[in-house]
C-alpha cells in the first residue's frame, strides 16, 4: 500500500459529461501529481500542485482542471468528455518538489475512466 | 523525437534468465534516472534510482546510466515469475517538478 488513495476506482460515463477524480496524498507529502496512462501514449504528466499551489503543467487539455485543497487532497476535473479521454488516471505524491526531492513518487491505484 | 524513448514491445523470458531493458532520451539536462515497476491493475512503484552516470546494484537488479550516449539500462538477474510486470523508466532534471516517463516494457517471466 503506497499510502495514496484515489477514488473512485472505476468510472463509466457518457461523452459530454463531467467527472471529478479525487486523490488523498501520503501523510506528510505536500506535492501531488496527476498522470494519464493510455496504451498508446504511456504515462503522461498532466499537472502538479505543491502545498495548494499549481507548480507545473504538462499535457493537460483545457477541458481538464485540477486543484489542491488546504487539507492537501486534490481533485482532477474532466469536462466535455470525449471517447479519447478513456484512460487510467493516476495521482502520485512526494514529500518535496523538484528533483531530487521528487524522484520517489508514491502512486495511487488509479481511476479507470471509460467514456462511452 | 520523444523526450524519452522506451520500446514497449513485450518481453517473455524463462525463469532464471537475465532481463535487459533500456531507454534512450534526448534532454541532456536529465540528471536523475529512475526505474518504476508496475504490476497489473496497480500504480507504479519506485524500483531503482540513479543520479548522473554510473551503475547501481540492488540485489538482483542493476541500473546503468550512460549520459554520454543518453542511454539507461535495467538488468534483472535470475528472473522470477514475481518479476512479471511493466517496467517504466523515468527521468528528471535538477529542480524540475515533473518526471518524464518512457512507455514501459511488459515483462513476463515463464516458470
Amino acid at each position: 500500500d503506497s499510502g495514496v488513495t484515489q477514488t473512485p476506482k472505476h468510472l463509466i460515463t457518457a461523452t459530454g459529461q463531467r467527472v471529478t477524480l479525487r486523490c488523498s496524498p501520503r501523510s506528510g507529502d505536500l506535492s501531488v501529481y496527476w498522470y494519464q496512462q493510455s496504451l498508446d501514449q504511456g504515462l503522461q504528466f498532466l499537472i502538479q500542485y505543491y502545498n495548494g499551489e499549481e507548480r507545473a503543467k504538462g499535457n493537460i487539455l483545457e477541458r481538464f482542471s485540477a486543484q489542491q485543497f488546504p487539507d492537501l487532497h486534490s481533485e482532477l476535473n474532466l469536462s466535455s468528455l470525449e471517447l479519447g479521454d478513456s484512460a487510467l488516471y493516476f495521482c502520485a505524491s512526494t514529500r518535496g518538489q523538484g528533483a531530487p526531492l521528487n524522484t520517489e513518487a508514491f502512486f495511487g491505484q488509479g481511476t479507470r475512466l471509460t467514456v462511452v | 523525437q520523444k523526450e524519452v524513448e522506451q520500446d514497449p514491445g513485450p518481453l517473455s523470458v524463462p525463469e532464471g534468465a537475465i532481463v535487459s531493458l533500456n531507454c534512450t532520451y534526448s534532454n541532456s539536462a536529465f540528471q536523475y534516472f529512475m526505474w518504476y515497476r508496475q504490476y497489473s491493475r496497480k500504480g507504479p512503484e519506485l524500483l531503482m534510482y540513479t543520479y548522473s552516470s554510473g551503475n547501481k546494484e540492488d540485489g538482483r537488479f542493476t541500473a546503468q546510466v550512460d549520459k554520454s550516449s543518453k542511454y539507461i539500462s535495467l538488468f534483472i538477474r535470475d528472473s522470477q515469475p514475481s518479476d512479471s510486470a511493466t517496467y517504466l523508466c523515468a527521468m528528471s532534471a535538477r529542480g524540475n517538478n515533473r518526471l518524464a516517463f518512457g512507455k514501459g516494457n511488459q515483462v513476463v517471466v515463464i516458470p
